[in-house]
């Protein structure tokens, strides 16, 4: 099946600083990708859809200028998140849709973000 | 009301048990339907789509009842190796790209 990768796998950082996460569709071109976010004992929120040499759709409630968000390349998509704090701490997941169409998104393993 | 409700779990069953998840979604224009697993502090894996028609995967059957916005997942001879939480998701319109994730269902299975 579709490989998505991501970097780092987990990350601590004191409060303001700024961390970005990459994410890779290792062998197949993705124009679209999907950045989640999710809480201890929570399910996974969408955050934003990444689109490949456009601008990002970002779900009600996330911050554009916090959370941004770059679709370079078909294969990498990287979010940035500026100016962490500690309410930041979570698990970041990205998805990449497969690569004959469809809908089946197939899911980096993540990034575990720890603000301090 | 949320847009994808599940059992809240958790279930806690004996090996070789059968075990139904019910999922149940709000939009009515909704899609597309999976079941995802997540281990513990691992990315989801797609399980199954859903189909109208009902599908089956060795031990697993799926089905959806379109009428009653209704998604299903049953496990037949449950392992230990299928303890975790299964996740419904649900593509809210036909040209939306994003899922939409049901709170998921904690399953452990025990010896």
């Amino acid at each position: 099946g579709a490989v998505v990768s991501q970097h780092p796998s987990w990350v601590i950082c004191k409060s303001g600083t700024s961390v970005k996460i990459e994410c890779r569709s290792l062998d197949f071109q993705a124009t679209t990708m999907f950045w989640y976010r999710q809480f201890p004992k929570q399910s996974l929120m969408l955050m934003a859809t990444s689109n490949e040499g456009s601008k990002a759709t970002y779900e009600q409630g996330v911050e554009k200028d916090k959370f941004l968000i770059n679709h370079a390349s078909l294969t990498l998509s990287t979010l940035t998140v500026t100016s962490a704090h500690p309410e930041d701490s979570s698990f970041y997941i990205c998805s990449a849709r497969g690569p004959y169409g469809g809908e089946t998104q197939y899911f980096g393993p993540g990034t575990r973000l720890l603000v301090l | 009301r949320k847009e994808v409700e599940q059992d809240p779990g958790p279930f806690n069953v004996p090996e070789g048990a059968t075990v139904a998840f019910n999922c149940t979604y709000s939009n009515s224009a909704s899609q597309s339907f999976f079941w995802y697993r997540q281990d513990c502090r691992k990315e989801p894996k797609l399980l199954m789509s859903v189909y109208s028609s009902g599908n089956e995967d060795g031990r697993f059957t799926a089905q959806l009842n379109r009428a009653s916005q209704y998604i299903s997942l049953l496990i037949r001879d449950s392992k230990l190796s299928d303890s975790a939480t299964y996740l419904c998701v649900v593509t809210p319109s036909l040209y939306g790209q994003n899922f939409v994730f049901g709170p998921g269902t904690r399953l452990s299975v025990l010896p």
